[in-house]
């Protein structure tokens, strides 16, 4: 099945950029996902992007697709304090009525 | 605007004990799942309902039972809890194949198994 992997820890100074990278197996994905899991609530969903695309942003953030590495990241700019969260991704494959989740990555900004 | 909403959000069980979670959406969608989160390990699907009547298990089905009882609410039955089951559960809900919503979680359901 498919099989979505991202580090389980980012540590990042407040005011940076961090970068959360994800890779997947399944090349025939259409959506892929970024969610956020703050302390003690469920995902929200932050962003999406279509397979077709190479980047998108949105305020401040910017996801880049890579299709022939089958890599995707998410670029957080002047990163927040209240960035502190889990940042899941997940891919819908061609056909398929299910999401993949990674298993998410904590980011922690310092002060 | 209430989206997707599960009860209890805490619960304290006895190994053995039994109990149902709650799920249910407003949003009309067809699709509805369970997952249950475990440190380092992400999400897991449970089961999950591509429509009303149907149910499908997922990833790791072993020791829960669930039931579509309509079109906006899907609940989770633990029979026997264990304390394995100590976990976050999350009910989401979405379009029958998702597209750029992806899914809408639940705040969660936190549940002890002692």
């Amino acid at each position: 099945g498919e099989d979505v992997e991202q580090s389980l820890f980012l540590s990042v100074r407040e005011g940076d950029s961090s970068v959360i990278n994800c890779t997947y197996t399944d090349s025939s994905s259409t959506y892929l996902y970024w969610y956020k899991q703050e302390p003690g609530a469920g995902l929200q969903l932050l962003t999406y992007i279509f397979s077709n695309m190479d980047m998108k942003q949105d305020q401040r953030l910017t996801v880049l697709l890579n299709k022939k590495d089958k890599h995707l990241s998410l670029r957080i700019a002047d990163t927040q304090t209240g960035d502190s969260a889990i940042y899941f991704c997940a891919e819908r494959g061609t056909g398929a009525n299910n999401l993949f989740f990674g298993t998410g990555t904590r980011l922690t900004v310092i002060p | 605007n209430a989206g997707v909403t599960q009860t209890p959000k805490f619960q304290v069980l006895k190994t053995g004990q039994s109990m149902t979670l709650q799920c249910a959406q407003d949003m009309n969608h067809n699709s509805m799942y369970w997952y249950r989160q475990d440190p380092g390990m992400g999400l897991r699907l449970i089961y999950y309902s591509a429509s009303e009547g149907t149910t499908d298990k997922g990833e790791v089905p072993n020791g829960y039972n669930v039931s579509r009882l309509n079109k906006r609410e899907f609940s989770l039955r633990l029979e026997s809890a264990a304390p394995s089951q100590t976990s976050v559960y999350f009910c989401a809900s979405s379009e029958a194949r998702p597209d750029r919503d992806g899914y809408t979680f639940g705040s969660g359901t936190r549940l002890t198994v002692v």
